[in-house]
């Protein structure tokens, strides 16, 4: 188990809906990631906050994606007017910021999106 | 059992066997590496980095080979057991990307008993 915990584990929705996924990163880590992974393939990255602050977004986010982390601690990243091609694999990660020049993530087990 | 070229998307060995999942690399620039096993319905769990000044690391019944060269990566699993079986992604990053990933295709290792 590491510690990242995502909620809900499954989401099946109808398009045009909006839906909302939670996650839960380790307590003492610092930055926070979202990425996507659908069948076959690697995760890729959407977006990443330290503490509060949202430090980067993908091209891969439209603008029917908003990620927040608004107290630096848990995240919420939604989607709204949801698509089928939004259907695929969320995946939060949690790292520590540290005097090491890389990070080491740690993933939780995902939300499993599925647009009907 | 060995996974050869880039896009072998599956390895099977037999138990007790050794493991070697092979992978190629985009960027020169990356300078850390990070292999990932992902089990079914589970996220990536970290299995061993390398940092770009090192060319060989061992962890428990794990070695990870990096050459810089040919900007190719490699994951070695001894005494593979049926435990082992699930989908290994390898993962480069360069520093000023933070803890964002590139990640491989992915090759997917099957053990027989």
């Amino acid at each position: 188990d590491t510690g990242v915990s995502q909620d809900p584990r499954h989401k099946i929705t109808k398009r045009g809906q909006n839906v909302t996924f939670r996650c839960d990163p380790i307590s003492e880590h610092n930055r926070l990631y979202w990425y996507r992974q659908t069948l076959g393939q690697g995760p890729e990255f959407l977006t990443y906050f330290q503490n509060e602050a949202q430090l980067e977004k993908s091209r891969l986010l439209s603008d029917r994606f908003s990620a927040e982390r608004p107290k630096g601690s848990f995240s919420t990243l939604e989607i709204q007017r949801t698509e089928q091609g939004d259907s695929a694999m969320y995946l939060c990660a949690s790292s520590v910021r540290s005097q090491e020049l890389n990070e080491k993530l740690f993933f939780g087990s995902g939300t499993q999106l599925s647009v009907l | 059992g060995e996974s050869v070229g880039l896009h072998l998307p599956t390895l099977s060995v037999q138990e007790g066997d050794n493991s070697i999942i092979n992978c190629a690399y985009s960027n020169s620039a990356s300078d850390y590496f990070i292999w990932y096993k992902q089990e079914s319905g589970k996220g990536p769990q970290f299995i061993i980095d390398i940092r770009s000044n090192m060319d060989k690391r061992q962890g428990q019944r794990v070695t990870v080979l990096l050459n810089k060269t040919v900007k190719h990566l490699s994951l070695q699993i001894a005494a593979t057991q049926p435990g082992d079986s699930a989908v290994y992604f390898c993962a480069e990053n360069r520093d000023n990307q933070g803890g964002k990933l590139i990640f491989g295709q992915g090759t997917e290792l099957s053990v027989k008993p």
